[in-house]
């Protein structure tokens, strides 16, 4: 069975770094795309980016980039999504999707919480 | 860049009624790309509908999607108390790799 899990909530100050996870398992992690989407409370969602853990090709959407930094460690299966000062305005639900197909992903993470808060 | 303008904001009907949300991209776009997801709270999308009017995997038949060029739309046929939740289209552009959501149109119970 395809899952994704992705790690538990993080509660942050302004200025702090913060690395979230995604687990993949149950296929060739190496293989497929990961994309990673934003969720600020009671709001609709946003594509931040894609990343291929194969190569670490990784394209992100204009409004994040150099904002966040996406990686993937293929030995682990496990990709990520980091920051290096927070800021409260990215506190937010986090999700990462597997991109099969690559047009309109279909299995997705659980989400993880960011509360960026001083 | 494609945006995508989704009417209405907020639809309310109640169970048994027939649903119609609109999509709308800035510029013509392929019906290949075109998907659509719904989110309930506390969850993570789910994925309706994609290449337009493919249903995915354990999707009802009383979901429907159809269009071209720049207006789509998700039909549901009689509404059931499970599909009050915020629907959410979605494109693909892969010169270069790029997905965009529209704002979401919430489906409430009147």
């Amino acid at each position: 069975e395809v899952q994704l899990v992705q790690s538990e909530t993080e509660v942050k100050k302004p200025g702090e770094s913060l690395k979230i996870s995604c687990k993949g398992s149950g296929y060739n992690f190496t293989n497929y795309w990961i994309g990673w989407v934003r969720q600020m409370p009671g709001k609709g969602l946003e594509w931040m980016g894609i990343i291929y853990p194969g190569d670490s090709d990784t394209r992100y959407s204009p409004s994040f980039q150099g904002q966040v930094t996406m990686s993937a460690d293929r030995s682990t299966s496990v990709a990520y999504l980091q920051w290096s000062s927070l800021k409260a305005s990215d506190t937010a639900m986090y999700f990462c999707a597997r991109l099969v197909p690559v047009f309109a992903p279909s299995q997705w993470g659980q989400g993880t919480l960011v509360i960026v808060s001083s | 860049e494609i945006v995508l303008t989704q009417s209405p904001g907020t639809l309310s009907l109640s169970p048994g009624e027939r649903a119609t949300l609109s999509c709308r991209a800035s510029q013509s776009i392929s019906s290949t790309y075109l998907a659509w997801y719904q989110q309930k709270p506390g969850q993570a999308p789910r994925l309706l509908i994609f290449a337009t009017s493919t249903r995915a995997t354990g999707i009802p038949d009383r979901f429907s999607g159809s269009g071209s060029g720049t207006a789509f739309t998700l039909t549901v046929s009689r509404l059931e108390p499970e599909d009050f939740a915020v629907y959410y289209c979605q494109h693909y552009d892969s010169s270069p790799p790029m997905h965009t959501f529209g704002q979401g149109t919430k489906l409430e119970i009147k």
